[in-house]
């Protein structure tokens, strides 16, 4: 089944204490992305990624930190995690070579205390 | 500054009527105008899109409307279902690129 694949789905961690939200997707495209989405603010993107080693930032990028080393993985780095950063977040990924479509995993709801 | 405003923020309608979802965004420049719907606890899926050579495109039950003068973008749900109660979302993906600003999203009700 074609799919983005998120873990963990719900994580709380105190602040300061680094973590990792994995991305995977199984559908060979070349481009991924981070949102956050906070109430009344709809979604708002992080990070993306063009290809394998080809990162740009999106609107929200202080405070993470991605890589893009292998095609299915683009993993979500909080160095230093703060309160502000509890928000629902969501991978995406999309063929660039004739579709914008954006296929997104199923969210990991991050709580900082 | 970049943004896509995005109104009404709730809609509540009766089934089998229509729902309109208006939004504005901000770069004349931008090529691809996708919508969205966010089901309760799931990540949003397009429901169809338009890009800037088009200025109407329809679906099943959805048309979307581009009026690039104006830089207005509108989306149509005809003959609403208790399914469709949901939250929408409209976007602008940047040309050249995949930089994409989402509105701030639409919670629609449809009571049966």
């Amino acid at each position: 089944e074609a799919q983005v694949t998120q873990n963990p789905r719900y994580l709380i961690t105190v602040t300061g204490k680094k973590l990792t939200v994995t991305c995977s997707q199984n559908m060979n495209h070349e481009y991924m992305s981070w949102y956050r989405q906070d109430p009344g603010l709809g979604l708002r993107q992080i990070y993306y990624s063009m290809n394998v080693e080809v990162t740009d930032k999106g609107d929200v990028p202080e405070g993470y930190k991605v890589s893009r080393k292998e095609k299915r993985n683009f993993p979500l780095i909080l160095e230093s995690p703060s309160p502000n950063q509890t928000s629902l977040y969501f991978c995406a990924s999309s063929r660039t070579s004739d579709s914008y479509e954006q296929y997104f995993g199923p969210g990991t709801r991050l709580t900082v205390t | 500054g970049e943004n896509v405003e995005q109104h009404p923020s709730t809609l509540s309608v009766q089934e089998g009527d229509s729902a309109v979802i208006k939004c504005t965004y901000s770069d004349s420049a931008s090529n691809y105008f996708p919508w969205y719907k966010q089901e309760l606890g799931k990540g949003p899926q397009l429901i169809i899109d338009i890009r800037s050579n088009m200025d109407k495109r329809q679906g099943q039950r959805v048309t979307v409307l581009l009026n690039k003068t104006v830089k207005h973008l509108s989306l149509q749900i005809a003959a609403t279902q208790p399914g469709d109660s949901a939250v929408y979302f409209c976007a602008e993906n940047k040309a050249g690129g995949f930089k994409t600003i989402f509105g701030a999203g639409t919670r629609l009700f449809v009571k049966a």
